[in-house]
């Protein structure tokens, strides 16, 4: 079973719909959880830190469930340039990244 | 203020080769974490280098080894290269006083 698994989609979905991808984790030690972006053939960059209580930017919404090991990131009013893969990360001790496989959203017009 | 860069950003070897991959990380950023993306596929987690040691070690062979310089400065080695260690190679760096982690651009290493 690996360590962190996602739904890899592809989810296709027109300009301004409503998105949520999820994500498992199974280490319970893991400490810190974020959501990356990576766009074809470059690196990934950080898109947001997910946090216990829940935390939103802009049309972006993260939340944790530590309970249920579950991670989601919800993308409200999607646009052309939300097209990448997401990739769901946790931390344990000393910054190692456990990434997930990715889920690929494409926004189409 | 550069960030985290890389070189070379592409390669082709041949089988049972060796490779070296460099890594400069962001100004003020003392650790280096590289890791391996396969096509298709998460990062994985190779080594992290601080205070020119390793610290971390993921689940690679002892074929891949690495070194910190005292600028901070990394690089990753693979020796007797196979055909499945052609990925894309990401080096990460990040500090004390924040843990987010950048990333380079990335070697794409292609083994023939």
């Amino acid at each position: 079973r690996k360590e962190v698994e996602q739904d890899p989609g592809p989810f296709n979905v027109p300009e301004g719909a409503t998105v949520a991808f999820n994500c498992t984790y199974s280490n319970s030690a893991s400490q810190s959880f974020f959501w990356y972006r990576q766009d074809c053939r470059k690196e990934p960059k950080l898109l947001m830190s997910v946090y216990s209580s829940g935390n939103e930017d802009g049309r972006f919404t993260a939340q944790l469930n530590r309970a249920s090991q579950y991670i989601s990131l919800l993308i409200r009013d999607s646009k052309l340039s939300d097209s990448a893969t997401y990739l769901c990360v946790v931390s344990q001790y000393g910054n190692k990244l456990v990434f997930g496989a990715g889920t690929i959203l494409r926004v189409k017009s | 203020d550069a960030g985290v860069t890389q070189s070379p950003t592409h390669l082709i070897k041949t089988r049972g080769q060796q490779v070296t991959l460099r890594c400069s990380p962001k100004s003020g950023h003392d650790t280096v974490s590289w890791y391996q993306q396969a096509l298709g596929q998460g990062p994985q987690f190779i080594f992290q280098y601080y205070e020119e040691e390793e610290r971390q070690r993921g689940n690679f062979p002892d074929r891949f080894s690495g070194h910190q310089f005292p600028n901070y400065s990394s690089e990753l080695n693979v020796n007797a290269l196979l055909l499945g260690d052609s990925a894309l190679y990401l080096c990460a760096s990040s500090g004390q006083v924040s843990t987010e982690a950048f990333f380079g651009q990335g070697t794409r290493l292609t083994v023939v």
